[in-house]
């Protein structure tokens, strides 16, 4: 069965300093892989997701995530962080079956707090 | 456009009440369907998913259960609450279920508090 760790539960960076927020997956084929951000009191939005091709994806305001297969990682990263991208930041994982998606599973997210 | 609407936003249900609660998707046909539980450290808790009208996967054993009884139409319901079921719970689809382009679509949100 597939499954998404995100070890980290909460994470404080200071503004300005680069940001890389760690996801490990469980899955015996090639996944399809998503970072989703839930800011307070709103609903997820899709960051980036990888399917195949270049390992590095690159998403929306500057987020970027490297697929590397030899270590079940697809870790987020942004050189740098402002205020605004204080949030929870969900990764997850897509199942496939007879080449369609069935099953997305989330990991248990990671709370970012950006310092002044 | 791809939409989905969730309801109702917030409910406050005595213990031992029936719960329904329905999303529905517009612009899409044949979605992947899911409804989520997200507590606090626990992340989103899939629950329940979809692939077709009828068509119902549970993840999780528990109080709850679901039903697609249209294809753009999906309950989460419940015959009898528990305290254990308050919490947040977030519909979403899969726009296209094939392969390099796939997203999955988020509702709003239902605030469940069981008293």
């Amino acid at each position: 069965a597939q499954s998404v760790t995100q070890p980290d539960i909460h994470i404080t960076v200071s503004e300005g300093a680069s940001l890389e927020l760690r996801c490990n997956y469980s899955y015996g084929a090639t996944p399809y892989l998503f970072w989703y951000v839930q800011s307070p009191g709103q609903g997820l939005q899709l960051l980036l997701k990888y399917f195949s091709g270049d390992t590095l994806v690159q998403g929306i305001k500057g987020f970027e995530a490297e697929f590397k297969r030899s270590q079940s990682s697809f870790n987020l990263r942004k050189p740098s962080v402002h205020w605004s991208d204080a949030a929870e930041y969900f990764c997850a994982v897509g199942a496939m079956r007879g080449g369609a998606t069935n099953k997305l599973i989330f990991g248990t997210g990671t709370l970012l707090a950006v310092q002044p | 456009s791809q939409t989905i609407h969730q309801w109702p936003a917030t409910l406050v249900q005595p213990v031992g009440s029936p719960l329904s609660l329905e999303c529905t998707v517009e612009g899409t046909s044949n979605p992947n369907l899911y409804w989520y539980r997200q507590a606090a450290g626990r992340g989103l808790q899939l629950l329940f998913y979809s692939v077709g009208i009828g068509q119902i996967s549970s993840e999780v054993p528990q109080n709850l259960s679901a039903s697609r009884p249209q294809d753009r139409q999906f309950i989460l319901s419940s015959k009898k609450l528990l305290l254990s079921d308050s919490g947040f719970y977030l519909c979403a689809f899969l726009a296209h279920r094939t392969a390099g382009n796939t997203e999955a679509f988020f509702g709003q949100g239902t605030r469940l508090t069981v008293v």
